[in-house]
């Protein structure tokens, strides 16, 4: 299994609201990413996961908040978002977060704030 | 930190014919440089890689050369077809310290369209 799985692939929420991203790997991998894509733009880091541990919080307000229940899970929970937040997320696996190597993208959840 | 900066934006070629992408970075510590391909709609992934320590790669129809004292990369991809249009990520990072230390920084994107 070579698939870095997210749920859901679309999700409408208002400003108020609070919902979570998903995802899931079962490569044993023990880094986990998450980046935010807007259109024709790069991917953008946001939190790294280290062996469960967030490693890096490339400044993300606080609106955005992760989780790493397991070494197979990272969830992102969204409360109280703007309508500049919509984009798409990408979460990502890698063996190790220090030896650089290939990234593994899920397909990404679509987000709209309205 | 880490800057990659990535041209051409965007490259339309006819099929059958080569195209070229280059980067450049700015952190001397970067050591490992990715090329993601994205089709619309579609995630990012991995087309091929180099490490400081190569020069160049190939796989196919597709190469990548690193320049280290210069600073720069490129991707080379010879007798491209339709299915190659799709936007195209340099990447860099390191896992020796620096400023790309455990991530990767990505280039803006070239979008590369295929003419039949």
């Amino acid at each position: 299994d070579t698939e870095v799985t997210q749920t859901p692939k679309h999700l409408v929420m208002g400003m108020t609201n609070k919902k979570s991203l998903k995802c899931e790997q079962h490569m044993g991998h023990r880094a986990m990413y998450w980046y935010k894509q807007k259109a024709k733009k790069p991917p953008e880091l946001m939190f790294v996961y280290s062996y469960e541990k967030l490693s890096i919080n490339e400044s993300v307000p606080s609106r955005f908040s992760p989780e790493c229940p397991n070494s197979s899970l990272l969830n992102l929970h969204l409360h109280a978002l703007q309508p500049e937040d919509s984009a798409l997320y990408l979460c990502a696996s890698s063996l190790t977060w220090t030896d650089t190597g290939e990234l593994f993208f899920g397909e990404g959840s679509r987000l709209t704030v309205l | 930190g880490e800057n990659v900066e990535q041209h051409p934006s965007t490259l339309s070629v006819q099929e059958g014919d080569s195209a070229v992408i280059k980067c450049t970075y700015s952190d001397s510590a970067s050591n490992y440089f990715p090329w993601y391909k994205q089709e619309l709609g579609k995630r990012p992934q991995l087309i091929i890689d180099i490490r400081s320590n190569v020069g160049e790669k190939k796989d196919q129809r597709i190469a990548v050369t690193l320049n280290k004292t210069a600073k720069h990369f490129s991707l080379h991809i010879t007798e491209t077809q339709p299915e190659d249009s799709a936007v195209y990520f340099c990447a860099a990072g390191s896992n020796a310290g620096g400023t790309s230390y455990g991530k990767l920084t990505f280039g803006q994107g070239t979008i590369l369209t295929v003419h039949p």
